[in-house]
């Protein structure tokens, strides 16, 4: 069965840092592309950063040059180092496995890990 | 302000037919197929429909897609109240873009 639970979500201050982790399992972690998604409460997704097999990264504009992700095929294991917070990345952050065909849907989401940015 | 524009809610009653819009551009849905997910009340949202029409396995078929042009739709016919729930279109365009979300309501 495919699984992803993500940790390390807390109350930070706007300028802290935290570090985002993503377990995965019941699947070949190195062979799929994966990314993060946030979703303010109450409000619709958004995308945040994308990590391919190969260790090619994107971002979204919100957050390039502040946010960091990389995976550890090891461990089965994603992370997003989260720098410079400010209180609008304040969010459920979930990762998602990329289902690698045509359309590159989003086919497995773990239960998302809450960040808030506040003093 | 999403680039994929969708309705914000949606209702109908059980049994009945709803169809949700997702409009684009030529540079998201007028290039790339489009994605729907499923989001229940406290939940991560859920992968419903691929590549503009294609049920993953476990999605009934009263789920299916379209897409025409720069736009999608997502119909759900027979609604039923576990239905009641966020739905969202997504594609590639500078990255993963994701509609607005359309809240659709069982009366």
């Amino acid at each position: 069965e495919v699984q992803l639970v993500e940790s390390g979500g807390d109350l930070v201050q706007p300028g802290g840092s935290l570090r985002l982790s993503c377990a995965a399992s019941g699947f070949t972690f190195s062979s799929f592309d994966i990314h993060w998604v946030r979703q303010v409460t109450g409000k619709g997704l958004e995308w945040v950063s994308t990590i391919r097999t190969a260790g090619d990264t994107y971002y979204a504009d919100s957050v390039k040059g502040r946010f960091t992700i990389s995976r550890e095929n090891a461990k089965n294991s994603l992370y997003l180092q989260m720098d410079s917070l400010r209180a609008e990345d304040t969010a459920v952050y979930y990762c998602a496995r990329d289902g690698m065909v045509g359309s590159r849907p989003l086919d497995y989401w773990g239960q998302g890990t809450l960040v808030t940015v506040s003093s | 302000q999403s680039v994929l524009t969708q309705p914000p809610s949606a209702s109908g009653t059980p049994g009945q037919r709803v169809t949700i819009s997702c409009s684009g551009s030529s540079s998201n849905i007028g290039s790339n197929p489009v994605n729907w997910y499923q989001q229940l009340p406290g939940t991560a949202p859920k992968l419903l429909i691929y590549s503009n029409n294609q049920r993953p396995s476990g999605v009934p078929d009263r789920f299916s897609g379209s897409k025409s042009g720069t736009s999608a739709s997502l119909a759900i016919s027979g609604l039923q109240s576990e239905d009641e729930a966020d739905y969202y279109c997504a594609t590639w365009d500078d990255g993963l873009t994701f509609g607005g979300g359309t809240k659709l309501t069982v009366l």
